[in-house]
């Protein structure tokens, strides 16, 4: 099992302009979540979707945030244009429910270490 | 208010030493709890799941009390390799809404 995987594991740009972080969750899990983590706030929920819907988008900061799940092997966090208090560590969690048993917690990604200047 | 709140440390303490660490939660209908730990500059990782009968995996127990609505983690004989910090968790059933804790700081020194 390779995990969650996120790209690009860190990212510097240019206040204003677009970022993109990817995320490819662990095969057969059917919910992927979007974290972000500061030292003044911790880890915030962005976004979580189920079953590649988009579930509840109320922890996204503004209309700036964006996210999509094609499919449910990828997604995608876009930030246009960015700023930079949108710096912090952006990961994806992946996870599912086994045999309609109690849920497991999340497998979460490295991460994707954003600095916007 | 934040719905899960954790003392930040950190604590320091030396090897072998037992340390215990609560948190609270304000959400009476969370169903779901759990303790991560966070290496620096590292992805969240489960540690482990916490029931309300009390659950223990080796040197960690983990303890619910929902009348309180706290959430504990002992570690037993610590070790260098348990420097961390550690992150309360709760949530919903379907495991949909996890709030984290801003987590505690955990150093054990030789």
């Amino acid at each position: 099992d390779a995990g969650v995987i996120q790209s690009p594991r860190h990212e510097v740009t240019e206040m204003g302009q677009e970022v993109t972080l990817r995320c490819k969750p662990i095969s057969g899990h059917n919910s992927l979540f979007w974290y972000r983590q500061t030292m003044m706030r911790g880890l915030e929920l962005l976004i979580y979707f189920n079953n590649n819907v988009p579930i509840d988008d109320s922890g996204m900061p503004e209309d700036r945030f964006s996210a999509k799940m094609p499919n449910a092997s990828f997604s995608t966090l876009k930030i246009q244009p960015s700023e930079p208090r949108d710096s912090a560590v952006y990961f994806c969690a992946s996870s599912s429910r086994t045999g309609g048993h109690s849920f497991y917690g999340y497998t979460f990604g490295s991460g994707t270490r954003l600095t916007v200047v | 208010r934040k719905e899960v709140e954790q003392d930040p440390g950190p604590f320091n303490v030396p090897e072998g030493a037992t340390v215990a660490f609560n948190c609270t939660y304000s959400n009476s209908a969370s169903q779901s709890f759990f303790w991560y730990r966070q290496d620096c500059r590292k992805e969240p990782k489960l540690l482990m799941s916490v029931y309300s009968s009390g659950n223990e995996d080796g040197r960690f127990t983990a303890q619910l009390n929902r009348a309180s609505q706290y959430i504990s983690l002992l570690i037993r004989d610590s070790k260098l390799s348990d420097s961390a910090t550690y992150l309360c968790v709760s949530g919903n059933q379907a495991g949909t809404a996890l709030i984290f804790g801003k987590g505690t700081t955990l150093s054990v020194s030789s």
